[in-house]
């Protein structure tokens, strides 16, 4: 299957900075990603579906002005938290791929102090 | 009432045992039916899916779809230590590129 990698894996940041993570498509060439976002003890959520060369989708819920998404290119999507705030820690996790097979990254543990 | 319904655990049973776990759904209109396996601070990782209703068998995994009762199951036999892990079903309503809907997920633990 498709290998996928996300960096950093474990990031922690004072309260209103932004902190950028990046997910890599290794061995594909991927037009559209995406991100989810998994609380403790919860389930994943997806916050927004990356477009290769076009603005994101993003969920219901999801402010598009705090989570910026940048897929400049097919092999690379990038996820901005703007201004992160405590209840903005959680686990990112990227995945790329069709419906019934979907490839996910290690994910990024995001602390935000 | 959520979309999709997982009782979290944790799930205990020792080496060898059979493992059922299961997931509720509300939408019909979900057509594809997926279990992934995750690990402690890992990304998930895809166990098996189904299109609509039936049966598949994976070796020891073997996952079933009852859509007239929105109820869908993951067997596994023969259960290892290395089966300890949480898993998370997860849904879509179809389209090459949908969206996934998953469940919290149920943790298990196989015990030696």
């Amino acid at each position: 299957g498709a290998v996928v990698s996300q960096h950093p894996s474990w990031v922690i940041c004072k309260s209103g900075t932004s902190v950028k993570i990046e997910c890599r498509s290794l061995d594909f060439q991927a037009t559209t990603m995406f991100w989810y976002r998994q609380f403790p003890k919860q389930s994943l959520m997806l916050m927004a579906t990356s477009n290769e060369g076009s603005k994101a989708t993003y969920e219901q819920g999801v402010e598009k002005d705090k989570f910026l998404i940048n897929h400049a290119s097919l092999t690379l999507s990038t996820l901005t938290v703007t201004s992160a705030h405590p209840e903005d820690s959680s686990f990112y996790i990227c995945s790329e791929g069709i419906v019934r097979e979907q490839f996910f990254g290690p994910g990024t543990r995001l602390t935000v102090l | 009432q959520k979309e999709v319904e997982q009782d979290p655990g944790p799930l205990s049973v020792p080496e060898g045992a059979i493992v059922s776990l299961n997931c509720t759904y509300s939408n019909s209109a979900f057509q594809y039916f997926m279990w992934y396996r995750q690990y402690s601070r890992k990304g998930p990782e895809l166990l098996m899916y189904t299109y609509s209703s039936g049966n598949k068998e994976d070796g020891r995994f073997t996952a079933q779809v009852d859509k007239s009762s929105k109820y869908i199951s993951l067997f596994i036999r023969d259960s290892q230590p290395s089966d300890s892990a949480t898993y998370l079903c997860a849904m879509s309503y179809g389209g090459s590129q949908g969206n996934l809907i998953f469940g919290k997920g149920t943790k298990l633990s196989v015990k030696p």
